[in-house]
C-alpha cells in the first residue's frame, strides 16, 4: 500500500507569490493534518482535516489555508510568502481523529522562499 | 504553555552498546506520548507510544519509560545499529484524545559510530 504521499517535493519560490503544496493521505485515512519544520527544530502543527471539515489550527497567520476534498486529499495554501516561510512542510494521515489513532508522515514539501 | 523538550541535541554511541534519549515535558495532564524517528529526506516514522497509566512499554530492541513525578520520558534503544541513526523527537497531542495535533520537542540527533 502507498503511504502518504506529497506534492512536490521540492519548491522554490520568491517572497510575496503565493504556494500549494499537495498531499494524498493513506488509502481508507479520513483525517489529513499538516505541518512545518523548520530546519533543527521539530515539527509544528499548521492545521487538522476530518472528513472535509477544520478540526484544529495552530499558530499560523491567515496568510496559512487550507482544504480537504471528497477523496481525503488536501491542499495547503501560503500566501504572500515570506523568507521565514522557507521550511519542510509535512502532511500526515491517520484513520480517524481520535485516541490512539497513530499518525503517519509523508516525505514533505521542501520550499525555499528566495 | 506546555512544551516538550528534550535534554540533548546530540548523542553518539558506539554500534552495539544501548542508546538512552531523554525528553521532558511540562503539562502534568498529558496522559499519551509518542516517539518518532526521522531519517534525513524523510517524514518522522512512528517508533512506540506509552499512556501515562504506564510507566514502562516495550518493542522490538525499543524500550520507553515513563517517570510521572519528575514528567520525563525515555527512549532505549538496545544494541544500536547504523540504521538508527537519526533524529529522534517525542510528542504529545495538544488535547487528550486527538493524535492529529501533535506538539513536537525539538529532537535529539543520534550518531552511531561504527
Amino acid at each position: 500500500d502507498a503511504g502518504v504521499t506529497q506534492s512536490p517535493t521540492h519548491l522554490i519560490k520568491t517572497r510575496g507569490q503565493q504556494v500549494t503544496l499537495r498531499c494524498s493521505p493513506i488509502s481508507g485515512h479520513k483525517s489529513v493534518s499538516w505541518y512545518q519544520q523548520v530546519l533543527g527544530q521539530g515539527p509544528q502543527f499548521i492545521f487538522q482535516y476530518y472528513e472535509k471539515e477544520e478540526r484544529g489550527r495552530g499558530n499560523f497567520p491567515d496568510r496559512f489555508s487550507a482544504r480537504q476534498f471528497p477523496n481525503y486529499s488536501s491542499e495547503l495554501n501560503v500566501n504572500a510568502l515570506l523568507l521565514g516561510d522557507s521550511a519542510l512542510y509535512l502532511c500526515a494521515s491517520s484513520l480517524k481523529q481520535g485516541a490512539n489513532e497513530k499518525l503517519f508522515f509523508g516525505s514533505g514539501t521542501q520550499l525555499s522562499v528566495l | 504553555g506546555e512544551s516538550v523538550g528534550l535534554h540533548l541535541p546530540t548523542l553518539s554511541v558506539q554500534e552495539g552498546d544501548n542508546s538512552i534519549i531523554n525528553c521532558a515535558y511540562s503539562n502534568s495532564a498529558s496522559d499519551y506520548f509518542i516517539w518518532y524517528k526521522q531519517e534525513s529526506g524523510k517524514g518522522p516514522q512512528f517508533i512506540i507510544d506509552i499512556r501515562s497509566n504506564m510507566d514502562k512499554r516495550q518493542g522490538q530492541r525499543v524500550t520507553v519509560l515513563l517517570n510521572k513525578t519528575v514528567k520525563h520520558l525515555s527512549l532505549q534503544i538496545a544494541a544500536t545499529q547504523p540504521g538508527d541513526s537519526a533524529v529522534y523527537f517525542c510528542a504529545e497531542p495538544f488535547s487528550p484524545g486527538n493524535t492529529g495535533k501533535l506538539i513536537f520537542g525539538q529532537g535529539t540527533t543520534l550518531q552511531v559510530k561504527p
